[in-house]
């Protein structure tokens, strides 16, 4: 099983670019979630996903959008890039059930000149 | 809100010894989960060892095992015999039980776990 894949690994973007980050999984979660690490802060909630055509903010949500189109599929957007982006992105998936773990992405690091 | 709090940002210890990472949390929630994971230099997150806080007895993986003090909201993670593929960061991550609000799990800022040969 692939899991949960993450594209691009690595991105650099000039500030006010936009981009698309994916995620797909193939285990069939319905929830689905980004999430953003940076130096000495852990990993943040930026938005999630219930279901196909659900999306909700997290902790973090400013900046971002997301959509839910498919089961397998939760692209994070960046409308305009800032330097404040600058971070490394997980992708996350689960079971519906609350004791289910989070399989995560391996992660995309991304850099806003 | 939920806070989570790892004090020691960085440990290490020599290979075999036994090292114990802590974790306090603070929540009003009566039901949630505790997890520890583990990111290795790959990046890649990965799932140690979780505790269902309804549960009294202390989970245990192999050589992890956790101490859940949920009246002291702490959850510290023992790795026993540890070995030099134990060398990553460490976080802490809490998660409340039940439907609404934004359900994924609040994280701990790490412990950067350094095994020595």
């Amino acid at each position: 099983n692939a899991g949960v894949t993450q594209t691009p690994k690595f991105q650099v973007l000039k500030t006010g670019q936009s981009m698309t980050l994916q995620c797909a999984q193939d285990m069939n979660h319905e929830y689905m979630s980004w999430y953003r690490q940076d130096p000495g802060m852990g990993l943040r909630l930026i938005h999630y996903s219930v279901g196909a055509g659900i999306t909700d903010q997290g902790e973090v949500p400013n900046g971002y959008n997301v959509s839910r189109s498919t089961t397998e599929d939760f692209p994070l957007r960046l409308l305009s890039a800032a330097p404040s982006q600058t971070s490394v992105y997980f992708c996350a998936s689960r079971m519906d059930s609350y004791n289910s773990p989070l399989h995560f992405g391996n992660g995309t690091r991304l850099t806003v000149t | 809100a939920q806070t989570v709090t790892q004090s020691q940002p960085e440990m290490s210890v020599q290979e075999a010894e036994t090292v114990t990472l802590s974790c306090t949390y603070d929540t009003s929630e009566n039901n949630y989960y505790l997890f520890w994971y583990k990111q290795p230099p790959s990046r890649q997150m990965i799932l140690v060892i979780r505790q269902e806080a309804y549960k009294q007895q202390n989970a245990t993986e192999n050589r992890f095992s956790v101490n859940f003090q949920k009246a002291a909201k702490s959850f510290s993670l023992k790795i026993s015999d540890s070995q030099l593929g134990d060398t990553a960061m460490y976080f802490c991550a809490f998660m409340k039980h039940g439907g609404g609000g934004a359900d994924g799990l609040t994280f701990g800022k790490g412990t950067h776990l350094i095994i020595q040969p």
